[in-house]
């Protein structure tokens, strides 16, 4: 167990429909991650948050927004999707924002769009 | 920009015999790498880290990575393969102090009795 929480475990929905996923990093740590594991992409970085703010977007899509509240839960939204949205969205979190500190990975949020 | 290949997507091995998963990076400035394993239907775990520190790195579970920079490799090896050790093996590289992690394509480590 990683310490970070995910929810929720699966969801299946329609396209043109919008899901909020929804992430709790580790005790202490500031830095949440999100990235997108699909067949034909692999794990891609998608955003990066920090204490609140955004730091670094990846190969995120404008349908796709995220935001980091107070507590330092996150939230990824999906709005309008396709079937090829369809993946394993994973949380990640770090103590810091620095480059050598360890990501530790949530079990990930299934996503089915059908 | 920073990226990672990955040689092998499936690699086969018997139990007690060497692993090796191979891995080699590209980067403009010194890289941070990183081993992560996942197991079926699980988030990923941390196997072990190159922070520019020690070129030989040992992790969890019996894995070690060596940095070879003239080669611009890091590859896992773990002496004496286990049943317990097929999974999916990421290698990934984050570097300039930004802690996007770029990954590779993964290998799937299949054991054999």
């Amino acid at each position: 167990d990683s310490g970070v929480t995910q929810t929720p475990k699966h969801l299946i929905t329609a396209t043109g429909q919008r899901v909020t996923l929804r992430c709790s990093p580790r005790s202490g740590d500031l830095s949440v991650y999100w990235y997108q594991q699909s067949l034909d992409q692999g794990l891609q970085f998608l955003i990066h948050y920090y204490n609140g703010e955004e730091r670094a977007k990846g190969n995120i899509l404008e349908r796709f927004s995220a935001q980091q509240f107070p507590d330092l839960h996150s939230e990824l939204n999906l709005s309008s999707l396709e079937l090829g949205d369809s993946a394993l969205y994973f949380c990640a979190s770090s103590v810091d924002k620095g480059g050598t500190d360890t990501q530790y990975f949530g079990p990930g949020t299934r996503l089915t769009v059908l | 920009a920073q990226s990672v290949t990955q040689l092998g997507s499936h690699v086969s091995v018997s139990e007690g015999a060497l692993v090796l998963l191979r891995c080699n990076y590209s980067s403009s400035v010194p890289p941070y790498l990183f081993w992560y394993v996942q197991y079926p239907n699980q988030g990923l775990q941390l196997l072990l880290k190159y922070t520019s520190a020690a070129t030989l790195v040992k992790g969890i579970n019996g894995f070690e990575a060596e940095f070879k920079k003239s080669e611009t490799s890091f590859h896992l090896t773990k002496p004496s393969a286990h049943m317990s050790d097929a999974a999916e093996y990421f290698c990934a590289v984050s570097a300039g102090g930004f802690q996007k992690l770029v990954f590779g394509t993964g290998t799937r480590l299949l054991v054999s009795p």
